[in-house]
């Protein structure tokens, strides 16, 4: 079974300050990485996606890859209460044309 | 583009009930997929069509659950009879080229 782990958290941290995410799979073969955010009632909606190993940058985000340990983290700099949601890593699986999903990390900015 | 569309957005119904769940995918995409989101067991894939095929159905929880795609437009999940251990928020999403998933709505069923 092919499987993506994430802490569920709550993770607090203060406004301004950088959130750190992780995200470590089993899938080795795997390509292709996403990062989701979820608020609270809402639907999943992508925010960033990487496949390369090293950083990518987008505005506030920075998703970064270590595919020898099986490693994704999002980095949100500058954090803002409105960055409050749950964060999910998704894994596109290497044999299927599925993604598997983490069960999110459930990310608090306090003002 | 109008996105994902799903119905209804909230359900309510009694154990032993049929449901049906209604998706429309955003126009052009040739994957979708229905999951199930529940506090306990976090987001589920619960089958997936590539170009109105199911390919892999490994995540429907028994028999009682079905799910049809007769056309690139429209999919139903299907629960007959249900209980209330269905209770969830049921996605669909869809996909072009089986990359970014773009996710409906939801549908939040209540089975008493």
């Amino acid at each position: 079974q092919k499987e993506v782990e994430q802490n569920s958290g709550p993770l607090s941290v203060p406004e301004g300050a950088i959130a750190s995410l992780n995200c470590t799979y089993s899938d080795r073969g795997s390509q292709s990485f996403f990062w989701y955010r979820q608020y609270s009632g809402k639907s999943p909606e992508l925010i960033m996606s990487i496949y390369s190993n090293g950083d990518k940058e987008d505005g506030r985000f920075t998703a970064q890859l270590n595919k020898a340990s099986q490693y994704v983290s999002l980095l949100i700099r500058d954090s803002q209460p409105s960055d409050s949601a749950t964060y999910l890593c998704a894994v596109k699986d290497s044999s299927a044309s599925k993604i598997i999903f983490g069960s999110g990390t459930r990310l608090s900015i306090r003002p | 583009d109008a996105g994902v569309i799903q119905s209804p957005r909230h359900e309510v119904t009694e154990m032993g009930q049929e449901v049906t769940l209604r998706c429309k995918p955003i126009s052009g995409h040739n994957s979708l997929f229905w999951y199930r989101q529940t506090m306990m067991r976090g987001l589920e894939l619960l089958i997936y069509f590539n170009n109105n095929v199911p390919i892999d159905d490994s995540g429907m929880p028994e028999d009682r659950f079905s799910a049809k795609m007769p056309n690139a437009s429209f999919s139903t999940l299907k629960i007959q009879p249900s209980e209330p251990r269905d209770s969830a928020v049921y996605f669909c999403a869809s996909t072009l080229g089986e990359e970014t998933q773009y996710f409906g709505p939801g549908t939040r069923l209540l089975v008493l």
